[in-house]
């Protein structure tokens, strides 16, 4: 199994500023025939399901604000916050569909103010 | 509206069972890989197991954790896809969450997800 680990578990970032969440995987998820990285970036607010963000790393789903941003490739990936909004208050996830069964998720990272 | 709604869950006895389903509304639900996530109390996310598409054989796979007690299913004319848990175990209860992939090949990101229901599995 692919094991997904992110960092920090939970970061707290003043209105305005940048928040930087980091995800690392145990083997690469980068498939050499499309060369596409199968990682996804979820939100999840209390109380709600989780909603997708970005995926193929970098691809912003739709009706995404552009604050949102994803970088890196193989193993190593980031999720970029530009400048933290109130309503970013979540625990955000990866998820790597590279290999499946199972997919997995990392622990999340709770993102406060 | 694309959608997924849930029904089913609440509270079972350990050993009993429980079926939970999924509608989807607003897309061609047969042409699509459904998931089942789920969330233990404040806990991560951890998947259950999918089914795939028909004209991809219909086959389903699942976590470690779940293989050999739980059974997912579709019946694509109704629109909706279940998830029958036998054998529940006190470490089953969690919130639920239905999912449906995206259509890329091998696999896909989550893009839709329902409302998710709580099963509670206790004495």
């Amino acid at each position: 199994d692919i094991v997904m680990t992110q960092s920090p578990d939970s970061l707290a970032v003043s209105l305005g500023e940048r928040a930087t969440i980091n995800c690392k995987s145990s083997q690469s998820v980068l498939y050499s025939l499309d060369n596409k990285n199968y990682l996804a970036w979820y939100q999840q607010k209390p109380g709600q399901p989780p909603k997708l963000l970005l995926y193929w790393a970098s691809t912003r789903h739709s009706g995404v604000p552009d604050r949102f941003s994803g970088s890196g490739s193989g193993t190593d990936f980031t999720l970029t916050i530009s400048s933290l909004q109130a309503e970013d208050v979540a625990v955000y996830y990866c998820q790597q569909y590279f290999s499946a069964p199972p997919y997995t998720f990392g622990q999340g990272t709770e993102l406060e103010i | 509206e694309v959608q997924l709604v849930q029904s089913g869950g609440g509270l079972v006895q350990p050993g009993r069972s429980l079926r939970l389903s999924c509608t989807a509304s607003g897309f061609t639900f047969g042409d699509y890989v459904m998931n089942w996530v789920r969330q233990a109390p404040g806990k991560g996310l951890e998947w259950v197991g999918f089914i795939r598409s028909k004209a991809n054989g219909g086959t389903t796979e699942y976590a470690a954790s779940v293989r050999g007690r739980f059974t997912i299913s579709r019946d694509d004319s109704k629109r909706i896809a279940y998830l029958q848990m036998n054998s529940l175990k006190t470490e089953d209860t969690a919130v639920y969450y239905c999912t449906r992939e995206g259509l890329w090949r091998p696999h896909d990101a989550f893009y839709i997800w329902g409302q998710g229901t709580m099963v509670t599995v206790s004495s």
